[in-house]
């Protein structure tokens, strides 16, 4: 199966900072990587995805970018504010989700 | 528009005592998950529903058992709850399986606290 890992394990930063989440995985056949924000006493909410047949994309202040070939992605978060401070999980799928072991964002204000 | 809603937020039990969590979803997707999360891990997939068929995952332990009545509910039973069991339990759904790129969406989660 796959196996997905995730670093680092904690990660703090200053306001206005940026923050990079690096994930790796291990089945060419996944073709589907989402990113999870998960804040104290909630379920995981999806922040932005990428398809494998794309190499970046961007919704504001989140972007992702996958290489296919060194089967890495990484999620970039610019300009951090206090509440960008969560739990942060990476993911990939193929026949089912097989999640990092996620990253505690600590943004200081 | 809570899309996928779980019931209840916060459960108590008590050890050896049976307990029901409930999952129910909006989007009339094929695919209901149930992870087991513990405090700094990750999501652990239990098991999943494709439509009425059940997969169980190979370390998902007997005690843990699930429903799902119809294409809407999903229910996990936990038949004897130890204390190793006090976790959050998440219900996710996808439209499909297989090498899809459907999303998965996530409820709220139910905080179970075993005494």
């Amino acid at each position: 199966g796959e196996n997905v890992e995730q670093h680092p394990s904690t990660l703090s930063v200053q306001e206005g900072d940026s923050a990079v989440i690096k994930c790796t995985y291990s089945d060419s056949a996944s073709n589907y990587f989402p990113w999870y924000k998960q804040e104290l006493g909630k379920g995981p909410q999806l922040i932005i995805d990428i398809r494998s047949n794309v190499g970046e994309k961007k919704d504001q202040r989140i972007a992702v970018t996958l290489n296919k070939t060194a089967k890495h992605f990484s999620l970039h978060i610019t300009e951090t504010q206090p509440e960008d401070s969560a739990v942060y999980f990476c993911a990939a799928r193929d026949d089912k989700f097989y999640f990092g072991s996620g990253t505690k964002l600590n943004v200081k204000p | 528009d809570a899309m996928v809603i779980q019931n209840p937020r916060y459960q108590v039990t008590q050890f050896g005592k049976p307990v029901t969590l409930s999952c129910s979803q909006t989007l009339n997707h094929n695919v209901m998950y149930w992870y087991q999360q513990k405090s700094s891990q990750a999501p652990k997939l239990l098991f999943h529903y494709y439509d009425k068929d059940f997969n169980n995952e190979a370390d998902t332990p007997d005690n843990f058992q699930s429903r799902r009545p119809n294409t809407s509910f999903c229910f996990l039973d936990i038949r004897s709850p130890g204390l190793g069991d006090a976790a959050m339990y998440l219900c996710a759904t996808s439209r499909d399986l297989g090498t899809s790129t459907d999303t998965q969406y996530f409820g709220p989660g139910t905080r179970l606290t075993v005494l």
